[in-house]
């Protein structure tokens, strides 16, 4: 069984940083895309970031490009979103989803965590 | 402003056939990228609904029903139930963003 698990949320100061975390278990990450979706509270799905199950091709939406940086360790099939320069319009909910083949460009997202909750406020 | 534009809001009594419909463009849903959909309660996070514009995966019961044409894709709920109310989005890729996915701004259906 797929599983999803975010780490990571919670309150930061504006320019401050925060590293979430997402732990995935019943599948390998090498072996398909993942991708952080946001979401505003009561608004609708902002797609963040991707990387293909090769890691080799990465993608961030323009309004976290340069401040947001994808990455993962395989020896502990866990996807970690590192986040600098907060901003208030970065405060959402942050879920990781898995897509449904390596390629982040295709597919659906199949599975998603529950999200993990960040509040950029002074 | 969202790349795929959805109706805020749907509503039908219990019974009822709704449709809920995402517009696109030529760089997105008319390029022949797929269309997905989720649906997402209060307080949940989304949960894949129809993939590949029309199926379903296990367990989404057929009252559940997908299509595209052009530049558009429709969602379309028969038999409408008080538990279907929640939001909806259409999700699909877009070649003018280096291929990157887009959502829909969302639909909130309401059961009446």
């Amino acid at each position: 069984e797929v599983q999803l698990l975010e780490s990571g949320g919670g309150l930061v100061q504006p320019g401050g940083s925060l590293r979430l975390s997402c732990a995935a278990s019943g599948f390998t990450l090498t072996s398909f895309a993942m991708s952080w979706v946001r979401q505003d509270p009561g608004k609708g799905l902002e797609w963040v970031s991707a990387i293909g199950g090769s890691g080799g091709r990465i993608y961030y939406a323009d309004s976290v490009k340069g401040r947001f940086v994808i990455s993962r360790d395989i020896s502990k099939n866990t996807l970690s979103l590192e986040m600098y320069s907060l901003t208030a319009e970065d405060t959402a909910v942050y879920y990781c989803a898995k897509g449904d083949r390596s390629n982040y460009k295709e597919g659906r997202l199949d599975n998603w965590g529950q999200g993990t909750l960040v509040t950029v406020s002074s | 402003q969202s790349v795929l534009m959805q109706p805020p809001s749907v509503s039908g009594a219990p019974g009822q056939r709704v449709i809920i419909s995402c517009t696109g463009s030529t760089s997105n849903i008319g390029a022949g990228s797929d269309v997905h959909w989720y649906q997402q309660f209060p307080g949940t996070a989304p949960k894949l609904l129809i993939y590949d514009n029309s199926n379903r995966p296990s367990g989404v019961p057929d009252r559940f029903s997908g299509s595209k044409s052009g530049i558009s894709a429709s969602l379309a709920i028969t038999g409408l139930q008080a538990e279907d109310e929640a939001d909806y989005y259409c999700q699909s890729y877009d070649r003018s963003l280096s291929g990157a996915g887009v959502f829909g701004g969302g639909t909130k259906l309401t059961v009446l």
